[in-house]
Parts: structure tokens; sequence; C-alpha cells
């Protein structure tokens, strides 16, 4: 059963480009979770995505990001016009359907923006 | 925004010795207690998840206790050994199944 998988693992944009990050969960879970980790910082929420619903996106800036997460395909977490601020690594974790939904996370991607 | 805590930051222990971290978080609406244990280029492992009040969980050299009326969990490592060191994260999720994470504690055991 393979674990969670993102990719890239690294990604490079300049400034004013579109970042899209994409996440595919572990086999049978159906639940997405977005995190970000800037420098010097832990992980800090974004999203929380079911099959095609945002469950949670309190966590998202509020222009630029985006994510969605698709019947069939991996999630995707989109940065439009990237800037600075926003080279992170970015974290996805999938979690089963059930009571307590432990979380498995992915190996991130490393976002740099020059 | 709910607040996780944990303390302290970083820690330098001998081989051997025995260490614990402290892992604060909300009372209400409490659903479940998760802690990890992040390599640095890896991605957080799950060590534990506690759900109910005097739960323990035992891995090993690793444990860790839940008191969920006072908002705590504290984690063990018994005769720490250098491949311990790690960041450990907790996370607190809720009812709605959001997760709030600590910052962590860094876990330096010295050989």
């Amino acid at each position: 059963n393979a674990g969670v998988m993102q990719n890239p693992r690294h990604l490079v944009r300049r400034r004013g480009q579109e970042a899209r990050l994409r996440c595919s969960p572990m086999k049978g879970h159906s639940h997405v979770y977005w995190y970000r980790q800037l420098p010097e910082e832990g992980l800090k929420f974004m999203v929380y995505l079911q099959k095609e619903n945002i469950i949670d996106e309190s966590g998202m800036p509020k222009e630029r990001f985006s994510a969605e997460f698709p019947k069939e395909g991996p999630s995707i977490l989109r940065i439009q016009q990237v800037v600075r601020g926003d080279s992170a690594a970015y974290f996805c974790a999938s979690s089963p359907s059930g009571r307590v939904r432990e979380q498995y996370f992915g190996p991130g991607t490393r976002l740099t923006v020059t | 925004i709910l607040n996780v805590e944990q303390s302290p930051q970083s820690l330098h222990v001998q081989e051997g010795d025995s260490t614990n971290f402290t892992c604060s978080f909300p009372s209400s609406n409490f659903y479940a207690l998760h802690w990890y244990r992040w390599e640095t280029a890896k991605s957080p492992e799950a060590l534990f998840v506690m759900t109910l009040n005097g739960d323990e969980k035992k891995k090993g050299r690793i444990s860790a206790t839940l008191n969920t009326k006072e908002g705590y969990s504290y984690l063990y490592i018994k005769g720490s050994q250098p491949e311990d060191s790690a960041t450990y994260l907790c996370a607190f999720s809720d009812t709605g199944n959001q997760f709030y994470f600590g910052t962590g504690t860094s876990l330096t055991v010295i050989p």
C-alpha cells in the first residue's frame, strides 16, 4: 500500500508565476489536509477536503490560493501569482473515514520563489 | 484559533537518559490527541492517537499519557538513543476534525 505521494518534491517558480502542487492520498483515504511550514515555524493548517468538497478552508490565504480534490485524480493546491513569501514546504496528509482520523503525511513539496 | 503549546522548544540529552515533554491543548471540544515524530528531510510519522482521558500508549521505549480534563499530554522516552533525535509534534483534533499542531519539541540525543 503506497503512502501519501506528493509531487513535485521541489518546485522553483519566479514571482508572478503559478505553482501547482499535487497530492495523491493513500489508497482508501477520502480525506486530505494541506499544511504549510514556513521557515522557522511549525505546521499551519491550510485546508481540509473530502472528495469534491472543501470542508474547511479557514487556514487558506484569501487571495491567490485555491485547492481541489476531484472525484478522480490527486488533490491540487494552486498558488497563483506567487510571491517570495510563498516560499515554504507544503505538506499534504490523508486520513480514512471513521471516527478517529489518524493522518498520514506525504514527503512535502518545497516551493522556492525567486 | 486554538492554541496547542509544546514545551520545551528544544532539548539536548545524553544517550541513555530518559526524558519527557509536554503538549498543552484546549480541553473543550476535544476529540483526539496525536503525537508525531518528524525527522529532518522526512515527513511526520504518526506515533500515537489517544482519545480517552487517562489513556496511556506505549511503543518500545516511547510512551504517552493523556489528561483531557486539564488539557495536557506527556511524551516519555526511556533510555534515549541517538536515533531518537527528531522533532516531536503533537496535534489536537476537535469534534470538527480539524487538526491543530504545536510547533514541536526538537530532541537531540548526544552519543
